[in-house]
């Protein structure tokens, strides 16, 4: 499909490990977001990505998270030391222009 | 800071009536405005956008909303809701060019429709 693609759909990890988010952007897209969602939170916005540069990290929670972007496309949203507040379903998306966001299906992470 | 309000956490409708979901924004100026629709495990779906220009927007799926800047709304309105629309939906803004919040869309907490048979 032509949509916005994340891996893994899903991902049990134990507390402490790292792990890695991945999102394709819709081709051709230059910009690139992603959010978190969580029962407490709602839909919380975490970085946003103008090519390979993020002018706006300003929703990361924490210096555990980081992400980047390479090559204008494929982004990866790392977590390091994963805690358990850290179970949610976080969302890519992606914009042409910059004004309409197009999301993806979501990685849903479950940290025991 | 931009926020987003949706005062309705649960709604209920029958199959056939109308619908409206209300949200209040607040902003500095006009934003963009959107509504999205969540199915249960899925991503975010876009029902429709406001920009500028023409202050009631056509959308998919029937949805249409209607910007008001004098109320600081965007209400999401249906006139006769099937049972494939019951889903979650969530209001969003989002910063025009040169805003400090330019780039992020802030949502609000989401309205839960379930629909009546």
């Amino acid at each position: 499909g032509a949509g916005v693609s994340q891996s893994p759909s899903n991902k049990v990890t134990e507390k402490g490990k790292d792990v890695e988010l991945r999102c394709d952007p819709i081709s051709g897209h230059t910009a690139l977001y992603w959010y978190r969602q969580s029962l407490g939170q709602g839909l919380e916005f975490l970085i946003y990505f103008q090519g390979n540069s993020a002018p706006d990290k300003s929703g990361l929670p924490s210096d555990r998270f980081s992400a980047e972007r390479t090559g204008g496309s494929v982004s990866t949203l790392t977590i390091q030391r994963t805690q358990q507040e850290d179970s949610a379903v976080y969302l890519c998306a992606s914009s042409l222009g910059g004004k309409t966001q197009y999301f993806g299906p979501g990685t849903r992470l479950l940290v025991l | 800071a931009q926020s987003v309000t949706q005062p309705d956490i649960h709604i209920t409708v029958s199959e056939g009536a109308s619908l409206e979901l209300r949200c209040n924004y607040s902003y500095g100026a006009t934003p963009y405005l959107f509504w999205y629709v969540q199915s249960p495990g899925q991503g975010l779906q876009l029902l429709l956008k406001y920009f500028s220009g023409d202050t009631l927007v056509q959308g998919i799926k029937g949805f249409e909303a209607e910007f008001k800047r004098s109320q600081s709304s965007f209400n999401l309105r249906k006139p006769s809701v099937h049972w494939s629309d019951a889903a979650e939906y969530f209001c969003a803004v989002g910063a025009r060019p040169g805003g400090t919040s330019y780039g992020k869309l802030t949502f609000g907490q989401g309205t839960i429709l379930t629909v009546h048979p």
